[in-house]
């Protein structure tokens, strides 16, 4: 069971916009900033987001961040293919004295 | 250009204890808030990080594994090892290590180590 709870799906058709949703608590998401990383099939974890919403070089501004008192969520906009994999979100836990992950969701592009 | 790179045994038994090392170029691990990182994924489920080796030398753990963890840097090499003891079949996944960035983040990963737990 992990700390940071995802939902286990997402889909969208090519262009659309989808959001994929994270919620912890008060002493990881509500105490420190969101990072996201995408895993293609295959593949290692990237870092897709970090700091909530910042992006790091080379990462496309489709993707973006947001976070709101004990929850963030990574939107995707302008759909592509390329994009279908697993987000996971992480944070920084006070009390675990590390850093948490979320369950991951399947991102599924139709 | 930073690189990281994992290596160890591909298949250990039951009760064994398995020794991973992060071989990292690019970075020295000496910045302030810099930091290598084990993350493991059991096939087909999520991340799970395991333990954190800071410039400073302090060491983190996670909780429910810091029994049968530890984690070192070999001074002469820029080579970080992860050793887990007691190893067990639902420890099979696959071993990656990372860097933790002074941002606080995974930035650069390495391309991970399937490791298979098996009599």
């Amino acid at each position: 069971q992990s700390v940071l709870t995802q939902p286990p799906s997402a889909s969208g058709t090519p262009g659309q916009r989808v959001t994929i949703s994270c919620s912890g608590g008060s002493t990881n998401i509500g105490d420190n900033t969101v990072n996201w990383y995408q895993q293609l099939p295959g593949t290692a974890p990237k870092l897709l987001i970090y700091s909530n919403n910042q992006r790091p070089s080379g990462v496309p501004d489709r993707f973006s961040g947001s976070k709101s008192g004990t929850s963030a969520s990574l939107a995707i906009s302008g759909l592509l293919f390329e994009d279908e994999g697993d987000y996971y979100c992480a944070a920084w836990d006070v009390s675990v004295r590390g850093p948490v992950f979320g369950g991951g969701t399947k991102l599924a592009v139709l | 250009q930073i690189t990281l790179k994992e290596s160890g045994p591909t298949l250990v038994k039951p009760t064994q204890t398995l020794t991973l090392t992060c071989t990292f170029s690019g970075f020295s691990l000496k910045a302030r808030g810099e930091g290598v990182g084990w993350i493991r994924q059991p096939p087909g489920k999520a991340l799970e990080w395991l333990a954190l080796f800071y410039w400073d030398f302090d060491k983190r753990y996670s909780p429910s594994l810091r029994n049968r963890l530890s984690i070192a840097k070999d001074t002469s090499k820029n080579q970080v090892v992860l050793t887990m003891t007691d190893m067990d079949t639902v420890d099979t996944a696959t071993y990656y290590c990372a860097r933790r960035g002074t941002g606080g983040n995974f930035d650069y990963w390495g391309q991970g180590t399937l490791v298979t737990v098996s009599s």
